[in-house]
């Protein structure tokens, strides 16, 4: 069964800093991992996808990386501002041979980051 | 474009009641999750539908039930509510199955409150 962890649970840093979020996922059968943001009360909106075969993915000041051997993915937050506060999820897709295909994402339970003007 | 739609926002129930959710995946997207999403158990797989037909199954009681349409709009019905179905309900659009590589696009979602 496969689970994701993500480590811190809360992280509270000042402006400017640069920060490395953790994801790790126990099996390394995935389609791939998705980095996701969550502001207090609303959806999910998505900030990165990497596919299995691909190694990390930039966008803006953002960087994620995938090392799907150790089963573990970082997102890199370089600069980081008082806007970034909210909570960061990651998600892989399993991949399940048997159901060709699920679109079933599990995910880790967050690490809520706080940026300090 | 339009993103994924889901209606209502908010929504107070009584225990015993039922409630039906809505989702509406981005144009062109042909398969829909949901997802419930508790401060104590994080996100959680319900179910995912594709071509109106149920591709997969979370862990849930079957007081949780959905359908998908034709025009892939989804709902996800849940009977006979209890307290401890008070969530943020979720639902992801992606292009469809043979193609999960593609990117989840979630929508607003729908706080339920039983009371």
């Amino acid at each position: 069964k496969q689970e994701v962890t993500q480590i811190p649970a809360a992280l509270s840093v000042p402006e400017g800093e640069n920060l490395v979020l953790n994801c790790s996922f126990t099996d390394s059968a995935i389609y791939n991992l998705q980095w996701f943001r969550q502001d207090p009360g609303k959806g999910l909106t998505s900030l990165l996808l990497i596919q299995s075969s691909q190694r990390e993915q930039t966008s803006g000041r953002l960087n994620a990386s995938l090392d799907k051997s150790s089963g573990r993915s970082t997102l890199y937050i370089a600069a980081s501002q008082p806007g970034d506060s909210a909570t960061y999820l990651c998600a892989v897709s399993p991949r399940i041979i048997t159901q060709g295909g699920s679109e079933k994402l599990v995910f880790g339970k967050g690490t809520k980051l706080t940026v300090n003007p | 474009k339009a993103g994924v739609t889901q209606t209502p926002r908010y929504l107070t129930k009584t225990r015993g009641q039922q409630v039906t959710l809505s989702c509406s995946p981005i144009s062109g997207h042909r398969s829909v999750s949901w997802y419930q999403q508790t401060p104590g158990q994080g996100l959680q797989f319900l179910f995912e539908y594709f071509s109106e037909t149920q591709r997969n199954k979370g862990n849930f009681p079957g007081r949780f039930s959905g359908r998908q349409f034709s025009n892939s709009r989804s709902e996800m019905n849940v009977s006979t509510l209890e307290l401890g179905d008070s969530a943020l309900y979720l639902c992801a659009s992606r292009r469809g199955p043979g193609q999960p590589n593609t990117e989840a696009f979630f929508g607003q979602g729908t706080r339920l409150t039983v009371v």
